[in-house]
C-alpha cells in the first residue's frame, strides 16, 4: 500500500479564486492521478501527472482550468483555477507502482465555492 | 452507455445479514476488478482485487469475477453496523494505464444493529 497525505482536507473558496491541492506519498510511486468525484457520482479522471512532463488531461478538462505539477515521483499538485460554484467536488490524489495493479486514494479535498 | 454500471443503493440490512454487490459492465479487455470501500468524509480504501474469472476470499468478504456475463460481485458474510459505507467497484483492462480505473457509481449500504 502506501501512506498519501492531501492537503488540505476542505476549504470553503470565494467564486473567482483558485485553489492548490497537495499529495505527498510516503514512498516513491510510478503514476499519480487526481479524481473528481460528485455527489452520486462515480470517480471521474481528470488526468495523469507525469513526472517532470505535463499532464495528460481526460476529455472534458483541460490545463487551464486544472494545472497540475508533479515535480517528483512522490509528490503532486492539482490547481482549481477561477472557482465557480459547479467546481464544489471532492477532488482524490491516486497513486500506483509498477508492480501491482492496484490504486490507493488519499483522504481528499472537499471543496466548496461560494 | 457507462462502461461500468453499479446500482447506487442505499442498501440498507440487518447486522448478520449477509449482503451482495454487484456491478456489470461492457469492456470485455477488462481484467483487473477492485473494490473498493469508502467511509462518509474519508478516501476510498482497497478492499481486494482479482484477476480475470474466478473467486477470491478475505475473512468475511468474498469477491466473485465472471467475464462471461461481465459481472462481478464482492459477498459480505455476517455483516457488521461497522460495514456500513459506499462500496465501489473498479476495473483495468492489462495494456491500459498501470492504475487508471474505471469505476462504477458506488453502492451505499447500511448495516443497522
Amino acid at each position: 500500500s502506501a501512506v498519501i497525505s492531501q492537503k488540505p482536507s476542505r476549504d470553503i473558496c470565494q467564486r473567482g479564486t483558485s485553489l492548490t491541492i497537495q499529495c505527498q506519498v510516503d514512498s516513491q510511486v510510478t503514476m499519480m492521478f487526481w479524481y473528481r468525484q460528485q455527489p452520486g457520482q462515480s470517480l471521474t479522471l481528470i488526468a495523469t501527472a507525469n513526472q517532470g512532463s505535463e499532464a495528460t488531461y481526460e476529455s472534458g478538462f483541460v490545463i487551464d482550468k486544472f494545472p497540475i505539477s508533479r515535480p517528483n515521483l512522490t509528490f503532486s499538485t492539482l490547481t482549481v483555477s477561477n472557482m465557480s460554484p459547479e467546481d464544489s467536488s471532492i477532488y482524490l490524489c491516486s497513486v500506483a507502482r509498477a508492480q501491482t495493479p492496484e490504486a490507493f486514494f488519499g483522504q481528499g479535498t472537499r471543496l466548496t465555492v461560494v | 452507455q457507462k462502461e461500468v454500471e453499479q446500482d447506487p443503493g442505499p442498501l440498507s440490512v440487518p447486522e448478520g445479514a449477509i449482503v451482495s454487490l454487484n456491478c456489470t459492465y461492457s469492456n470485455s479487455a477488462f481484467q483487473y476488478f477492485m473494490w473498493y470501500r469508502q467511509y462518509s468524509r474519508k478516501g476510498p480504501e482497497l478492499l481486494m482485487y482479482t484477476y480475470s474469472s474466478g473467486n477470491k476470499e478475505d475473512g468475511r468478504f468474498t469477491a466473485q469475477v465472471d467475464k462471461s456475463s461481465k459481472y462481478i460481485s464482492l459477498f459480505i458474510r455476517d455483516s457488521q453496523p461497522s460495514d456500513s459505507a459506499t462500496y465501489l467497484c473498479a476495473m483495468r483492462n492489462r495494456g491500459s494505464t498501470l492504475g487508471r480505473l474505471y469505476f462504477g457509481r458506488g453502492t451505499q449500504l447500511t448495516v443497522w444493529p
